[in-house]
């Protein structure tokens, strides 16, 4: 049973330019969404993340959108730069901490100069 | 503070050897986790462990086995190395309110 879908797979976008990677999961018990952001030959690290009581987060130029209905959550990057070029996965959870933590399949971002 | 720490970093197997990963966190975390990462495969659970003396299976169980030595500890055993466990491998772990913190890897190749 797949419980995390994560689209698009790679992604390319020119400098200056508007990323948008989705996060679709199952678990409704989910409450904790999470991006995170991987450089090559590097492990995974938290980009930014959103509890469900608010729609939107914002930390700089990266933006986390949540709509619970759907259960749905993405990730958009304004102003793209080339040192933005990386994995991203996303990774649904429970603030507990204590359940299987199953990412998604990951989305490779290009951002050309 | 070291966060996750994994041993080794590179390691080059025979089909058939043995061999253990080892991972510390010093984060005082419950649950600790092993991936593995193939191109275009994202991250794949091996096994995990939600707290000292527990261990489950993930997605690719197969060919693995762990140990929850304590809470700090949780280390990844192939018993006998196949091709197909050439791959990069990743502990984590992650404590109540947190985000999962990843170790550098582990590259290993079967040859």
């Amino acid at each position: 049973q797949q419980q995390v879908k994560q689209s698009p797979q790679s992604l390319i976008v020119q400098k200056g330019g508007i990323s948008i990677i989705n996060c679709a999961y199952e678990n409704t018990a989910f409450d904790y969404f999470p991006w995170y952001q991987q450089f090559p030959g590097k492990g995974p690290a938290l980009l930014i993340a959103i509890r469900p009581d608010v729609s939107e987060k914002k930390e700089g130029r990266f933006t986390i959108s949540f709509n619970k209905s759907a259960k749905q959550f993405s990730l958009h990057i304004m102003d793209s730069q080339p040192g933005d070029s990386a994995t991203y996965f996303c990774a649904p959870a429970t603030q507990g901490g204590s359940e299987k933590l199953v990412f998604g399949k990951g989305t490779k971002l290009t951002v050309n100069p | 503070n070291a966060g996750v720490t994994q041993t080794p970093k590179f390691q080059v197997l025979k089909t058939g050897q043995s061999m253990t990963l080892q991972c510390a966190q010093d984060m005082n975390h419950n649950s600790m986790y092993w991936y593995r990462q193939d191109p275009g495969m994202g991250l794949r659970l091996i096994y995990y462990s939600a707290s000292e003396g527990t261990t489950d299976k993930g997605e690719v169980p197969n060919g693995y086995n762990v140990s929850r030595l304590n809470k700090r500890e949780f280390s990844l055993r192939l018993e006998s190395a196949a091709p197909s466990q050439t791959s990069v491998y990743f502990c984590a772990s992650r404590g109540q309110l947190t985000e999962a913190f990843f170790g550098q890897g582990t590259r290993l190749t079967v040859v």
